[in-house]
């Protein structure tokens, strides 16, 4: 059964403070992907990497950084917490595809993030 | 760009009646396009995908969607609601030949609530 487990189901922490969600995959997934979901946006990037040590951004990376350092670990990282930053915080992973881009994404259960 | 619209944040339905979820996009080329759902405290899971195959689709569930090109719509329904159907729904799209990567864009999601 394919996994991609989030280390914290809730967290909450204070205003400045330096955060980590962090995601492991069982899949040995090339491509990995940290989206937030807030009501009536639905799920927006963050950033993706598709191979260790790389990334890049999505459409939202302001004030969000990300580590990945071995292949089935992906690391999303608020480098100083505000309260805008309170969301659902999901992580997923895919194969790489070349050209055929087909193939779905597998999701975690999500980090409800609390700034206060 | 590629984009996902999801006509209606909220619909009801009784237990036994048609579920009728509306997904349009925009998109230069004809996407992949997938339904996703969530479950309270959930992450996201497939419910079907279109990728160029046969049109109609049947997913999990007893879902199924069709895709139309002249339309740009991939709605998604199921003849009889079940109580257990109660969820959000998330359309979502990515390009075929968008290198492997296989971003997913996602529409602003879809609560479907089921009444006795």
């Amino acid at each position: 059964d394919v996994k991609v487990t989030q280390s914290s189901r809730y967290l909450v922490k204070r205003t400045g403070e330096k955060v980590f969600l962090e995601c492991v995959q069982d899949m040995d997934h090339e491509n990995m992907f940290w989206y937030r979901q807030d009501p009536g946006l639905g799920l927006r990037l963050i950033y993706f990497s598709y191979d260790v040590k790389m990334k890049e951004k999505g459409d939202i990376p302001e004030g969000y950084s990300v580590s990945r350092e071995k292949k089935e670990r992906f690391s999303l990282i608020l480098e100083s917490a505000s309260t805008n930053q309170t969301s659902m915080y999901l992580c997923a992973s895919s194969p790489w595809q070349g050209t055929a881009a087909n193939t779905e994404a597998f999701f975690g259960q999500g980090t409800r993030l609390t700034v206060v | 760009a590629q984009s996902v619209t999801q006509l209606g944040s909220h619909v009801s339905v009784s237990e036994g009646a048609l579920v009728l979820l509306r997904c349009n996009y925009s998109s230069s080329v004809p996407p992949y396009l997938f339904w996703y759902v969530q479950y309270p405290n959930q992450g996201l899971q497939l419910l079907l995908k279109y990728t160029s195959a046969a049109t109609l689709v049947k997913g999990i569930n007893g879902f199924e969607a069709e895709f139309k090109k002249s339309e740009t719509s991939f709605h998604l329904t199921k003849p009889s609601a079940h109580m257990s159907d109660a969820a959000e729904y998330f359309c979502a799209v990515t390009l075929p030949g968008a290198g492997g990567y296989n971003k997913l864009i996602f529409g602003a999601g879809t609560r479907l609530a089921v009444h006795p």
